[in-house]
């Protein structure tokens, strides 16, 4: 079975441009996660999709930051524009749905941002 | 808010040696806890996961202890191979304030096993 993948791995941009970063979840997931660890601080929780629906997106910095899933398959998270803060590791992570209690996330290999 | 300590932040033991970590957390309302390894320039491995009405996970060489009532996880591998050597997050689920299914983290011991 294959595991959560993210594209691209790494990817350097200039300040004020747009990236956009895909993850794909592991088939049957519904749960899909966003999270990033910005330099030297802890990875912290950006949102969380229940299939195409977003449940909580607490964690978005700011506007600049959209994220979507269509289909509730895969998602993209895209910042536009860069800053040099948003600089780090954005993984994604995905579950299964549980009513009773909590299964495990597992979590992509991430994708570094560089933003310059 | 929840705020999860992990001490200490690195940690060096010749091969062998019994490694112990240690995972805090401010509020003990969680649904769960995970234990996750990272390699470097690596996504993140989960290790074990702890629903809060278990008191102990073990998995090979690695077993994981929660007190929930302390606020307190230590995850406990035996005797440590230099393969061991990453870096090990504890992350928790819920908490009082902190609904939904979101994982807060500690910052991670990072481990090097000595040959």
């Amino acid at each position: 079975e294959a595991g959560v993948t993210q594209f691209p791995s790494h990817s350097v941009i200039e300040k004020g441009q747009t990236v956009t970063l895909r993850c794909d979840p592991i088939s049957g997931h519904d749960n899909l996660y966003w999270y990033r660890r910005v330099m030297g601080k802890e990875i912290k929780f950006l949102l969380h999709f229940v299939k195409e629906s977003k449940q909580d997106e607490s964690g978005m910095p700011n506007n600049r930051f959209l994220a979507e899933r269509t289909g509730g398959t895969y998602s993209t998270l895209k910042v536009q524009p860069a800053e040099l803060e948003d600089s780090g590791v954005y993984f994604c992570a995905s579950s299964q749905v549980g009513h009773f209690f909590s299964y495990e996330q597992y979590f992509g290999p991430g994708t570094r941002l560089t933003v310059t | 808010k929840q705020e999860v300590t992990q001490i200490p932040a690195a940690l060096s033991v010749p091969e062998g040696e019994n490694l112990v970590l240690n995972c805090s957390f401010t509020d003990s309302a969680i649904y769960n806890l995970q234990w996750f390894r990272q390699d470097p320039g690596k996504g993140l491995t989960s290790l074990l996961l702890i629903q809060s009405s278990q008191r102990e996970q073990t998995s090979g060489r690695l077993n994981a202890s929660l007190d929930k009532s302390s606020g307190r996880s230590t995850l406990y591998i035996a005797a440590s191979q230099p393969g061991d050597s990453a870096t090990y997050l504890c992350a928790v689920r819920g908490g009082i304030k902190a609904a939904g299914n979101k994982l807060t983290f500690g910052g991670g011991t990072r481990v090097l096993v000595k040959p």
